[in-house]
């Protein structure tokens, strides 16, 4: 069975620090990997997605992450965080279905002045 | 503009009652998802549908119903059974199965309250 694990369920940083966001996955195959964001009380926004080839994606409002098949990773990176990106943010996993992907718990960034 | 519309935004419930969430796309996706999100963790799947008047359950179905009489149409019921139902409900869409590479779409959400 496939499977998210996000090990932070809260992080904070100051603005315009870097920020890493860790994600472990368990699954049988090739996995399709996404990031998603959630702002208080709203839907949940792509930020980007790997399926296949480069394992460094980049995503929308400047994220990036980081494809690592040995380690079984998909770690969200960005350079300089905004006060804007404070946000709950999920890593999910899929089989290309991507409505039925498996969703982690989630980490919640806190972003302080 | 192409999206997934949710209603209402809040709901709320007495004990016994059913409610129905209404989900409406017009992205012309094959596709349809329910989620209920709990505070402090993930998405959990409740129903999908891959076509019209077809369905299946997620992993947790129990004590909810669902119908696909139209593309564009995914509408979920909470009803009595339904031990808990204080959430938050998210509707989701993406393009077809065969169509590999894609995302889902996400709508603003349900948060549905028993009183």
């Amino acid at each position: 069975a496939q499977s998210v694990t996000q090990p932070d369920i809260h992080i904070t940083v100051s603005e315009g620090a870097s920020l890493e966001l860790r994600c472990n996955y368990s699954y049988g195959a090739t996995p399709y990997l996404f990031w998603y964001v959630q702002s208080p009380g709203q839907g949940l926004q792509l930020l980007l997605k790997y399926f296949s080839g480069d394992t460094l994606v980049q995503g929308i409002k400047g994220f990036e992450a980081e494809f690592k098949r040995s380690q079984s990773s998909f770690n969200l990176r960005k350079p300089s965080v905004h006060w804007s990106d404070a946000a709950e943010y999920f890593c999910a996993v899929g089989a290309g279905n991507a409505g039925k992907s498996t969703f982690g718990d989630g980490t919640t960034l806190t972003v302080k002045p | 503009d192409g999206g997934i519309t949710q209603s209402p935004k809040y709901l709320f419930r007495k004990e016994g009652q059913n409610v129905t969430l209404s989900c409406e796309q017009n992205l012309n996706h094959d596709a349809m998802y329910w989620y209920r999100q709990d505070p402090g963790q993930g998405l959990r799947l409740i129903y999908y549908s891959q076509i019209v008047n077809d369905f299946q359950k997620g992993d947790i179905a129990e004590g909810y119903s669902v119908s696909r009489e139209k593309k564009e149409s995914f509408p979920l019921t909470v009803t009595s059974a339904q031990k808990n139902p204080t959430a938050f409900y998210l509707c989701a869409s993406s393009k077809p199965n065969k169509a590999v590479n894609t995302e889902a779409f996400f709508g603003q959400g349900t948060r549905l309250t028993v009183v």
